[in-house]
């Protein structure tokens, strides 16, 4: 069964404090994505990697860093959190022929 | 740059009834065309794709419609029941192995 697996469900962290957010896929897949979802913006894709140490920036990259140094595993950082970035993030992976994203149940991250 | 967007926020159908959710993208050159549904707790699910070259396709009571001359894209639901209460999403890809963009989402709810 396909899995992609988000590192906690909810969290909650301080201003100021670097955030990573973990996400892993067990269907060896070439892509993976970092989204946002806030309420009537729908998904903004924050980061893209096609591969192992690569990766592209989305829409809303500002204030994040990503991470891809094991094909499974892609990690968002949140160099200084800051409340704007409190917010739900979901993270994705798909192969290299087909348009099926496989999501992880997302991160609920309150920034106080 | 690129967006895609939905006419309508949120939906109410009688259960029974088909439903027809709406969507418009700014992107000539995406290459594929998708529809995801979210249930409440839960990360996106793909549903259906449609290429550029199609302008309809069907699966299981949905049926996508493309119309490339307006930028617009359509998902019709056959029949509509209770399970199929979600927010609903549009997505473009330039390929199969790109970025996805996704719109802002239709909220689909049933009445009894």
């Amino acid at each position: 069964d396909v899995k992609v697996t988000q590192s906690s469900r909810y969290l909650v962290k301080r201003t100021g404090e670097k955030v990573f957010l973990e996400c892993v896929q067990d269907m060896d897949h070439e892509n993976m994505f970092w989204y946002r979802q806030d309420p009537g913006l729908g998904l903004r894709l924050i980061y893209f990697s096609y591969d192992v140490k690569m990766k592209e920036k989305g829409d809303i990259p500002e204030g994040y860093s990503v991470s891809r140094e094991k094909k499974e595993r892609f990690s968002l950082i949140l160099e200084s959190a800051s409340t704007n970035q409190t917010s739900m993030y979901l993270c994705a992976s798909r192969g290299p022929t087909n348009t099926e994203a496989f999501f992880g149940q997302g991160t609920r991250l309150t920034v106080v | 740059g690129e967006s895609v967007g939905l006419h309508l926020p949120t939906l109410s159908v009688q259960e029974g009834d088909n439903s027809i959710i709406n969507c418009a993208y700014s992107n000539s050159a995406s290459d594929y065309f998708i529809w995801y549904k979210q249930e409440s707790g839960k990360g996106p699910q793909f549903i259906i794709d449609i290429r550029s070259n199609m302008d309809k396709r069907q699966g299981q009571r949905v049926t996508v419609l493309l119309n490339k001359t307006v930028k617009h894209l359509s998902l019709q639901i056959a029949a509509t029941q209770p399970g199929d209460s979600a927010v609903y999403f549009c997505a473009e890809s330039y390929s199969s192995a790109s970025k996805i963009i996704f719109g802002s989402g239709t909220r689909l709810s049933i009445r009894p």
